[in-house]
């Protein structure tokens, strides 16, 4: 089965509301990545997480490591964050990275 | 400046033609990647190096292969290319033990085999 579910496939918000996103893996991860991917363009690190909470300018991830799960909350959505939030976990050390299939978002102005 | 470039960005081929897809990274990372990325699939890895000659398979080896001679480079090879290689090829790159450090990733490029 999937080793990575990422909720909700899509979601579209007004300018200035809050995304939550969601990650559940079903495999021990050493480590936790959250990625955003532009339309039709490359993917960029947003944060590292793989366990607790961190911040980073509108962006807050939570991981709870023992139950195989991680958010990222995403305050003040703006139209610049329409894109796809993708989530994907380390197993086993090795360095590979196992992807979800990604949060698609639309932030209409 | 930090960036992992790929090449082509854009390719067309025809099944049965050999493929060669190249990248390139200057920051001397010893672990580069491929990965592959379709619509509702998410992004697939196809094999991992570790170092010059040191490559392993990831979860979706078959049909291809890959080169790495110099740390810099590492080549994705489709010899006799078939219809289901149609996707985005996307290659990345990390510095073994540097601690949360994310891959960095190319701009990606869209192969069609017709």
């Amino acid at each position: 089965g999937q080793q990575v579910q990422q909720s909700p496939s899509s979601l579209v918000l007004q300018e200035g509301e809050n995304a939550e996103l969601q990650c559940n893996f079903s495999s021990t991860a050493t480590q936790l990545q959250w990625f955003y991917q532009s339309p039709g363009g490359s993917l960029v690190s947003l944060l590292s997480n793989p366990s607790g909470t961190k911040h980073t300018g509108r962006l807050t991830s939570t991981t709870v490591t023992k139950e195989r799960r991680s958010s990222l909350h995403i305050s003040s959505s703006q139209t610049t964050d329409s894109g796809t939030y993708l989530c994907a976990i380390e197993r086993n050390m090795g360095y590979k990275l196992t992807f979800g299939t990604g949060t698609s978002l639309l932030v209409d102005p | 400046d930090m960036k992992v470039t790929q090449m082509p960005r854009y390719l067309i081929k025809r099944m049965g033609e050999n493929v060669l897809l190249e990248c390139g990274q200057d920051m001397s990372h010893e672990t580069m990647y491929w990965y592959r990325q379709d619509p509702g699939l998410g992004l697939q890895l196809i094999y991992i190096s570790y170092d010059v000659d040191s490559n392993s398979e990831g979860d979706i080896p078959k049909g291809y292969r890959v080169s790495r001679k110099k740390r810099e480079h590492f080549s994705l090879i489709l010899d006799s290319a078939k219809t289901n290689q149609t996707s985005v090829y996307f290659c990345a790159s990390s510095q073994q033990g540097e601690n949360n450090q994310a891959p960095l990733f190319g701009e990606g490029t869209r192969l069609s085999v017709l």
